[in-house]
């Protein structure tokens, strides 16, 4: 099937600094896509969302950005701070999944002091 | 706010026995949704259901079942548990298909 894939396993960032984390994703059917946090030992957390007849969604301190063209989706994070350390992974849903979401693998920013 | 909430955060069980894990949900979401999480692997659907009494296999479900008798709660049951089942579940609900997930705080299960 179709799968949400991420291009850096790791991301090491300077605190202040804007972070940049990245997806690719294969199915030129979806139509939504989902950033989520996730820390430590506990469950994923909604960031922000986006759907297919946008490219750009803003939210505090982060951004989202679609290019439906080349199948692209990147995460930024402006003056990233220690608590922005986590897992970050995206997912996409399309119109016939109905209710399954897709989750890529996930990319661990760390947030250097 | 959107609130799931799973019944034990930790959760150690031996090899056979039968395992409950509950998951509640407090915003009249339609659709309930049990993943594992394994490192390696990302998150993995088992089921999920879109209404009450009713459910649907995800990619992973067997050695698993689900109930989902009332709206707010979704039920995942490990029948006879096996070391392989060792791993983070997860719980989620969204409103409609396609909609917005929101994940549970998740339950750390070790099976011995």
């Amino acid at each position: 099937g179709e799968s949400v894939g991420l291009h850096l396993p790791t991301l090491s960032v300077q605190e202040g600094d804007n972070s940049i984390i990245n997806c690719a994703y294969s199915n030129s059917a979806s139509d939504y896509f989902i950033w989520y946090k996730q820390e430590s030992g506990k469950g994923p957390q909604f960031i922000i969302d986006i759907r297919s007849n946008m490219d750009k969604r803003q939210g505090q301190r982060v951004t989202v950005l679609l290019n439906k063209t080349v199948k692209h989706l990147s995460l930024q994070i402006a003056a990233t701070q220690p608590g922005d350390s986590a897992v970050y992974f995206c997912a996409d849903g399309t119109p016939d999944s109905s209710y399954k979401l897709i989750f890529g693998s996930g990319t661990r920013l760390l947030v250097r002091p | 706010d959107v609130k799931v909430t799973q019944s034990s955060r930790y959760l150690v069980k031996r090899t056979g026995e039968k395992v409950f894990l509950e998951c509640v949900q407090d915003m009249d979401h339609e659709n309930m949704f049990w993943y594992r999480q394994d490192p390696g692997l990302g998150l993995r659907l088992i089921y999920f259901s879109y209404d009450v009494k009713m459910k649907e296999k995800g990619d992973i479900p067997e050695g698993y079942s689900v109930s989902r008798e009332k709206k707010e709660r979704f039920s995942l049951i490990l029948e006879s548990a096996s070391t392989n089942q060792t791993s983070m579940y997860l719980c989620a609900s969204s409103l409609t298909g396609g909609d917005t997930q929101y994940f549970g705080p998740g339950t750390r299960l070790t099976v011995l």
